[in-house]
């Protein structure tokens, strides 16, 4: 019964890759997103996606694109990964709004190593 | 522009002492801030959080204050236990969780 749930764990590949991260979370939430962890620790938002909406874009590179096939799924593709795209990447969901009516759920993160 | 910062990158406390993270923002048009708890291998949970309308907030043994003019919050945890011991995240934001900022996290041990 997982709440917010994404795949792989682990995930190694070589630089030029193409590669996906699934995330799906079961809370009926309305806004998912992904956030990468660098090497300094700081949780950095990438998306945010509202019923199917791209709300923002935090100057990402286009190489990465979140896909969400319904309310329930965000996925993280990324194209011509680069070593610098190594990182933790988290997936989380929550409901409108901010603060303690909707705070974000995490899942557990993969941890992105390019080689 | 790492708006929310966390000073202090670990922290050692004994046992059913008290701990006290802290943690500073910059950005005068933040009006909610939230602390998370990370564990090992896990994604952050959320813990406590405060609206800039008080100065309090209480949950059992966890307390966050906050102090606006200072733009400065922190997180007591009394009495402090070793299942406490975690990666305490503080997060601030505005209108919705899309402008929210994270800091870079306090490392809590805490020591039987």
């Amino acid at each position: 019964d997982t709440a917010v749930s994404q795949t792989p764990k682990y995930l190694v590949t070589q630089m030029g890759n193409d590669k996906s991260i699934k995330c799906e979370q079961n809370l009926g939430h309305d806004t998912m997103y992904w956030y990468k962890q660098d090497s300094k620790k700081f949780l950095k938002i990438m998306f945010s996606y509202n019923n199917k909406e791209l709300i923002i874009n935090e100057t990402v590179p286009n190489r990465f694109s979140p896909k969400s096939p319904d309310k329930a799924h965000l996925n993280l593709h990324i194209n011509s990964l680069e070593l610098g795209d190594s990182a933790v990447y988290f997936c989380a969901s929550s409901l409108p709004g901010t603060g303690r009516d909707s705070p974000l759920h995490f899942g557990n993160g993969t941890r992105l190593t390019v080689t | 522009d790492q708006q929310v910062k966390q000073n202090s990158p670990s922290l050692s406390v004994q046992e059913g002492r008290i701990s006290i993270l802290n943690c500073d923002y910059t950005n005068s048009m933040f009006d909610y801030f939230l602390w998370y708890k990370k564990y090992p291998a896990e994604g952050p949970t959320f813990l406590i959080s405060i609206s800039s309308i008080k100065d309090k907030n209480e949950d059992g043994r966890f307390t966050v204050f906050l102090n606006k003019s200072a733009k400065h919050l922190s997180l007591h945890i009394v009495p402090s236990q070793p299942g406490d011991s975690a990666v305490y995240f503080c997060a601030a934001s505005s209108d919705n969780n899309n402008d929210m900022r994270f800091g870079a996290g306090t490392r809590l041990t805490v020591k039987p």
